[in-house]
């Protein structure tokens, strides 16, 4: 089964709209974290937010926001008001366990958004 | 003051030669990762390393061998390369200091066995 599934392969989005990438995850640890990467065309892996399974609230960065709902294992990012440089693939992932030094990452099959002017 | 750095940033080889990829961390991180971005983007980890203590080692052929000298470098090493090989190769750290933690990536290795 996979571990994290993004669904959308590709998103076509407005400009100045603002944009849901969807990740639901599986898992049975009771401590894991979530994380949101963005790999632009250049190619490098930028960390944009991070949820742990144990915060109460929602975790914000700027304009993006994770919209964590535990009970439906689904952490999407939320981008307001989307700008052309937010063009790029997504990738949510997950760390399970708390085991210090072994917290690899899974990563899903990633979104590839594009913003239209 | 790059955080995570790699070298090189492009490699293009032969098949069957040696060749080695180094990376460096200005962090103070001790955990450090390599993961594999294959040709549909997908990322899958291969190795992690704490104190300079090999923790993860996924299933990757014995060819490839990673090496810390320290804990801010991790050089990912890969003998008679083959075109499967072919990849983006990514190099991470990461910290986790109470509720909060990051893992940052490198800029990525862009491997190309002809």
């Amino acid at each position: 089964a996979q571990k994290i599934t993004q669904t959308q392969p590709g998103m076509f989005v407005q400009e100045k709209e603002a944009v849901t990438l969807d990740c639901t995850y599986d898992t049975s640890d009771p401590s894991y974290g979530l994380f949101w990467y963005k790999q632009p065309s250049s190619g490098e892996m930028i960390f944009l937010i991070y949820q742990g399974s144990y915060d109460q609230q929602n975790a914000t960065e700027g304009r993006y926001s994770l919209n964590f709902q535990k009970a439906r294992k689904s952490a999407n990012l939320v981008i307001s008001a989307s700008q052309l440089g937010d063009s790029a693939m997504y990738f949510c992932a997950m760390r399970e366990g708390q085991n210090f030094g072994n917290e690899k990452l899974t990563f899903g099959t990633g979104t590839r958004l594009t913003i239209i002017p | 003051d790059t955080a995570v750095s790699q070298t090189p940033k492009y490699l293009v080889t032969q098949m069957g030669n040696d060749k080695s990829i180094k990376c460096e961390q200005n962090l103070g991180h001790d955990t450090m990762y390599w993961y594999k971005q294959d040709s549909k983007k997908f990322l899958k980890i291969m190795f992690s390393y704490n104190n300079k203590e090999l923790i993860i080692n996924e299933t990757v052929p014995n060819r490839f061998s990673p090496k810390s000298p320290d804990k801010a470098h991790l050089n990912l090493h890969i003998n008679s390369l083959e075109l499967g090989d072919s990849a983006v190769y990514f190099c991470a750290s990461s910290t986790r200091i109470e509720i909060q933690e990051t893992q940052y990536f490198g800029p990525g290795t862009r491997l190309l066995v002809l």
